[in-house]
């Protein structure tokens, strides 16, 4: 069984477009994560929930909405597609342990998103 | 400028030799890890390290944290092949919850 699981893996599709990729975790965790890998490999956080709830929001444009139907899902929804959200989106998941501590973050194999 | 810095950025070596790659900030950390991320998958996480001068083996893996937990290096010894991949560290600033900054990344590739 996939701990984390995302889909799709590929998304290819044109500028303007609306794209949606969903990830769900078995691991039981409450907390959940959305990771944009550019280029260059650079991991940078845009969003994460705990128990649902929105705990950290990056400068991301409004263009992107997260949602988390229930603890074990995490959605990103793209609206507009820019030439520029090419990347690869990785979702992840932890437990927390305290407040200063992310604990393990296990990732999903990460959605490959390409803008034309 | 990223908030950590890792060094080198690319490394290509040849199978048995020995490397250090280094992974620095300005700012202090609570807590840093060291992830591997192969082709095609998300990052692993290999150790974490929470307390300053803390250093961990890992099998051919040395991961130390520095005195002042702003830096922390790895040290492969004798590479092999199955080496072969992306190093991320990554940390949890001081004071803040929850939010784990990855580094710059080194891709290392070890030859046969």
């Amino acid at each position: 069984d996939t701990a984390v699981s995302q889909t799709p893996k590929y998304l290819v599709t044109q500028m303007g477009n609306d794209k949606s990729i969903k990830c769900e975790q078995n691991l039981g965790h409450d907390t959940m994560y959305w990771y944009k890998q550019d280029s260059k490999k650079f991991l940078k956080i845009m969003f994460s929930y705990n128990n649902k709830e929105l705990i950290i929001n990056e400068t991301v444009p409004n263009r992107f909405s997260p949602k988390s139907p229930d603890k074990a899902h995490l959605n990103l929804h793209i609206n507009s597609l820019e030439l520029g959200d090419s990347a690869v989106y990785f979702c992840a998941s932890s437990q927390v342990i305290s407040g200063s501590f992310a604990g393990e973050l296990f990732f999903g194999e990460g959605s490959r998103l390409t803008v034309l | 400028t990223q908030l950590l810095e890792q060094s080198p950025q690319f490394l290509s070596i040849q199978e048995g030799e020995n490397l250090t790659v280094y992974c620095n900030s300005s700012s202090v950390f609570s807590s840093l890890q060291w992830y591997r991320q192969e082709p095609g998958e998300g990052p692993v996480l290999l150790v974490t390290v929470v307390t300053g001068g803390e250093v961990k083996k890992l099998k051919r893996l040395t991961f130390q944290f520095g005195d002042a937990r702003k830096d922390s290096s790895l040290h492969i010894t004798a590479a092999q092949p199955g080496d072969t991949g992306l190093y991320l560290c990554a940390g949890v600033k001081d004071g803040a919850t929850n939010k784990l900054i990855f580094g710059t990344g080194t891709l290392l590739a070890v030859q046969p």
